[in-house]
């Protein structure tokens, strides 16, 4: 089984911009969450999505938002880039997200680099 | 209450030694304990993982010991090698909902 794939690997963007960052779980995983990763605040809960459905949700800004589609993949967006969000943005899927101990599969993330 | 800690920050061990990392945690509805291995440029891989009724669980050279009472579980990578040096997060959640993690130890194994 192909692992999860997020595209892109790396991205420069400038301040005040937005950039949209797309996520394939594996296979048959219908939920996929979203989480930041930098060296201060290490790795923070974004969202979780299941069924088209935002479930869950971090403390972070609106500016942050994603969604899912039919066929499971998921996209993040980030609207007005802030300095502060250059980070590694990681995607994992797991089956359903609610069993118990179920496990969640991160991808290899997208860099983004904000200028 | 959310909140996973983790020490130490960095650990250096010696080709072969005991690798030990310890994580605190205090909401009490956290049901699951995985821990993850990440290398630089890789997303984190899922390494061990464990519930709360079992105190101990061993996979290979890896070992999680958790103490329910003191909300405290830690992991343990014996003949430590190498090929181990990475940065380690541990995690909890409850009913399989969002992982929290821990501020990730980075482990340097020396030859």
């Amino acid at each position: 089984k192909a692992g999860v794939t997020q595209t892109p690997r790396y991205l420069i963007k400038t301040r005040g911009q937005q950039v949209t960052l797309s996520c394939s779980p594996i296979s048959g995983h219908r939920s996929v969450s979203w989480y930041q990763q930098t060296p201060g605040q290490g790795l923070q809960f974004l969202f979780e999505y299941f069924s088209e459905t935002q479930r869950n949700k971090g403390n972070f800004p609106g500016r942050f938002s994603g969604r899912q589609f039919s066929n499971s993949r998921s996209e993040m967006n980030v609207s007005t880039l802030e300095l502060g969000d250059s980070a590694l943005y990681l995607c994992a899927s797991s089956l359903s997200g609610l069993a118990e101990q179920e496990t969640q599969y991160f991808g290899p993330g997208t860099r983004l680099l904000v200028l | 209450q959310q909140q996973v800690k983790q020490s130490p920050q960095s650990l250096i061990v010696q080709k072969g030694g005991i690798s030990i990392i310890n994580c605190a945690y205090e909401n009490t509805a956290f049901d699951y304990f995985p821990w993850y291995q990440q290398f630089p440029g890789k997303g984190p891989a899922l390494l061990i993982a464990i519930r709360p009724d079992v105190s101990e669980k061993k996979e290979g050279r890896f070992t999680i010991s958790f103490n329910k009472s003191a909300k405290q579980f830690s992991l343990h990578i014996m003949d430590s090698q190498p090929g181990d040096s990475a940065t380690y997060f541990c995690a909890a959640s409850k009913q399989g909902g969002k992982l929290i993690f821990g501020q990730g130890t980075e482990l340097s194994v020396k030859p």
